[in-house]
């Protein structure tokens, strides 16, 4: 199946800071892609879609300036957090389709945000 | 406003016995519902989909139901081992493009 790379895994930052995390598509060209954020035995929660060479949809309550997306190319996807604060600390996950499987997403492992 | 409901209870059985978990939704009309697993600390993994005209579902030990009367999905897995431990999301599609999921439930398959 597709592969799906985010990185980083982890990661500890200070309150204030931006932190960008990465998503891949190794195997496939992702034109669009998904991000999610996930509270601890919560659901995933679909914060935008991505759409390469557009700007993002953002779903209702997902402030678009605090959580930057950037689809520059059918296998890279980035979301900035900018000016992290502790209530944004949280599990991302992104995601994306694969033409050829049809409607299932193929995920990436996630990153686990902390802010201090 | 649209709702998916899954058992927040962690399901405990024995290993060799059949799983059988629930998934419910209201307020949606899906062409079709997937099931993930998901274990912790990972993004969750493709299982099956149904859609909308289709009954019943199986790959392996995984067997999907959808009633789209009831608004419901059953998922099982039979011959349960100790490895299929994680937690279940069900996952319907919201207009073309979006998929949204529920809460998923746990399942803990005891030697």
């Amino acid at each position: 199946g597709a592969v799906v790379s985010q990185h980083p895994s982890r990661v500890i930052c200070k309150s204030g800071t931006s932190v960008k995390i990465e998503c891949r598509s190794l195997d496939f060209q992702a034109t669009t892609m998904f991000w999610y954020r996930q509270f601890p035995k919560q659901s995933l929660m679909l914060m935008a879609t991505s759409n390469e060479g557009s700007k993002a949809t953002y779903e209702q309550g997902v402030e678009k300036d605090k959580f930057l997306i950037n689809h520059a190319s059918l296998t890279l996807s980035t979301l900035t957090v900018t000016s992290a604060h502790p209530e944004d600390s949280s599990f991302y996950i992104c995601s994306a389709r694969e033409v050829r499987e049809g409607e299932k997403l193929f995920f990436g492992s996630g990153t686990q945000l902390s802010v201090l | 406003s649209q709702k998916i409901e899954q058992n927040s209870e962690a399901l405990n059985i024995q290993e060799g016995k059949t799983a059988t978990l629930t998934c419910n939704y209201t307020n949606y009309s899906p062409a079709y519902l997937q099931w993930y697993r998901q274990d912790p600390g990972r993004g969750p993994v493709f299982l099956l989909l149904i859609r909308e005209n289709e009954k019943e579902k199986r790959k392996e030990r995984l067997k999907v139901t959808f009633d789209t009367t009831l608004k419901q999905s059953l998922f099982h897995i039979t011959a349960s081992q100790p490895a299929d431990s994680a937690t279940y999301l069900c996952a319907l599609n919201r207009g073309y493009n979006k998929l949204i999921f529920g809460a998923g439930t746990r399942l803990a398959v005891h030697p």
